[in-house]
């Protein structure tokens, strides 16, 4: 049964610095791994889905790195701001289909001013 | 687009009571899903659609919870009878299928006291 860890679960950090996010999973037999982020009440919003051929996605501030082999990914964030304030799940697929999702714990991360 | 749309928002109920959560997916979407998320367990795949067809249920929890999807625009999850330990944030997405990512509502917070 493919299980999903995420470290830390919360992290506090002043605003400007950068930071990562890290995610293991347990089975590599992945299809591909997501990072979404979740707003307090809110649903989740995808940042950056990583094909299992891909090693890696960039967009904006935001890069995900995957490595099938090790059972790891990271997702690193440049230059913080407040507004990334958020709790953010990364979550890998399991069935053929690439649509069947085991999720993380999360990280909930806090940017201060 | 308005997006996944769930109703209600909030649902707060008596044990042994009736639930019926609804969810409109985004048009076009050919996959529906439905996700539980709690403190305890995380965020959990229930079952999920593909042409209004149910492909996968094996995260549904007990024969007290049920799933349909008469139309290509309309889902619902239901509980009978529900109980205190079904409190939880329900969640419906949908994609387009493939390796692509999913869209998640807004979620449904149910309360059963």
């Amino acid at each position: 049964k493919q299980e999903v860890t995420q470290i830390p679960a919360a992290l506090s950090v002043p605003e400007g610095e950068n930071l990562v996010l890290n995610c293991s999973f347990t089975d590599s037999a992945i299809y591909n791994l997501q990072w979404f982020r979740q707003d307090p009440g809110k649903g989740l919003t995808s940042l950056l889905l990583i094909q299992s051929s891909q090693r890696e996605q960039t967009s904006g501030r935001l890069n995900a790195s995957l490595d099938k082999s090790s059972g790891r990914s990271t997702l690193y964030i440049a230059a913080s701001q407040p507004g990334d304030s958020a709790t953010y799940l990364c979550a890998v697929s399991y069935n053929n289909a690439g649509n069947m999702l085991t999720f993380g714990g999360g990280t909930r991360l806090m940017v201060k001013p | 687009d308005a997006g996944v749309i769930q109703s209600p928002r909030h649902e707060v109920t008596e044990m042994g009571q009736e639930v019926t959560l609804r969810c409109k997916p985004i048009s076009g979407h050919d996959y529906l899903f439905w996700y539980r998320q709690t403190m305890m367990r995380g965020l959990e795949l229930l079952i999920y659609f593909n042409n209004n067809v149910p492909i996968d249920d094996s995260g549904m929890p007990e024969d007290r919870f049920s799933a349909k999807m008469p139309n290509a625009s309309f889902s619902t999850l239901k509980i009978q009878p529900s109980e205190p330990r079904d409190s939880a944030v329900y969640f419906c997405a949908s994609g387009p299928g493939g390796l692509e990512t999913q869209y998640f509502g807004p979620g449904t917070r149910l309360l059963v006291l």
